[in-house]
């Protein structure tokens, strides 16, 4: 079975352009987080989907930010206008209803860097 | 006070040692507790949840969690190189899916 799937791998922007990144949880999944990792901050979530209907959006760090899941199998992380502070991996990860929501499957990650 | 702590390392053990990973948070409520393993330049991978406290053991390896204490660790036993990873700790916080993790602790398993 394929695993939660994220595209780009790697972008490298320039500041003030609009960074769009791409998310498709594994099949049967409900449940979608939107994580970023730096050396400095760790992994923060960032947003949480719950039947593509987000939950807790406290992490999403400032208006320059916006999520979208507009169905079940894909959703959207936007970065407009992004910074070279915005540089990090953005992890997806997924995770099945039921009482088995607490186990989260990461994708790869993009890692991100704005110039 | 951040609400899940971890000493960032590296912890270096030698082949076939003991690790000891420790972990601390701050809310008393936290029902659920889990140990993550990222390896470099890879995505987080979950490697043991524990929801009781006590030990549970799952072949090497080996959560124990205090929530008396806050505090819940893990032990990796006859550690090998493949092992060497950074660990993050992982709480689960209210009603809902969100976890809240560590910086994680570096592992280096030296042969």
């Amino acid at each position: 079975d394929a695993g939660v799937i994220q595209s780009p791998r790697h972008e490298v922007t320039e500041m003030g352009q609009e960074v769009t990144l791409r998310c498709k949880p594994i099949s049967g999944h409900n449940s979608l987080f939107w994580y970023r990792q730096t050396m400095m901050r760790g992994l923060e979530l960032l947003i949480y989907f719950n039947n593509n209907v987000p939950i807790d959006d406290s992490g999403m760090p400032e208006d320059r930010f916006s999520a979208k899941m507009p169905n079940a199998s894909f959703s959207t992380l936007k970065i407009q206008p992004s910074e070279p502070r915005d540089s990090a991996v953005y992890f997806c990860a997924s995770s099945p209803p039921g009482q088995t929501i607490e186990t989260q499957y990461f994708g790869p990650g993009t890692r991100l860097l704005v110039l | 006070q951040k609400e899940v702590e971890q000493n960032s390392g590296p912890l270096s053990v030698p082949e076939g040692a003991i690790a000891s990973l420790n972990c601390t948070y701050s809310d008393r409520g936290s029902q659920s507790f889990f140990w993550y393993r990222q390896y470099s330049g890879k995505s987080p991978e979950l490697i043991m949840s524990i929801y009781s406290n006590g030990d549970k053991e799952d072949g090497r390896f080996t959560a124990q969690l205090n929530k008396a204490s806050q505090y819940v660790s893990l032990l990796i036993r006859d550690s090998q190189p493949s092992d060497s990873a950074t660990y993050l700790c992982a709480v689960k916080t209210g009603n809902t899916g969100k976890l809240i993790f560590g910086q994680g602790t570096t592992l280096q398993v030296k042969p």
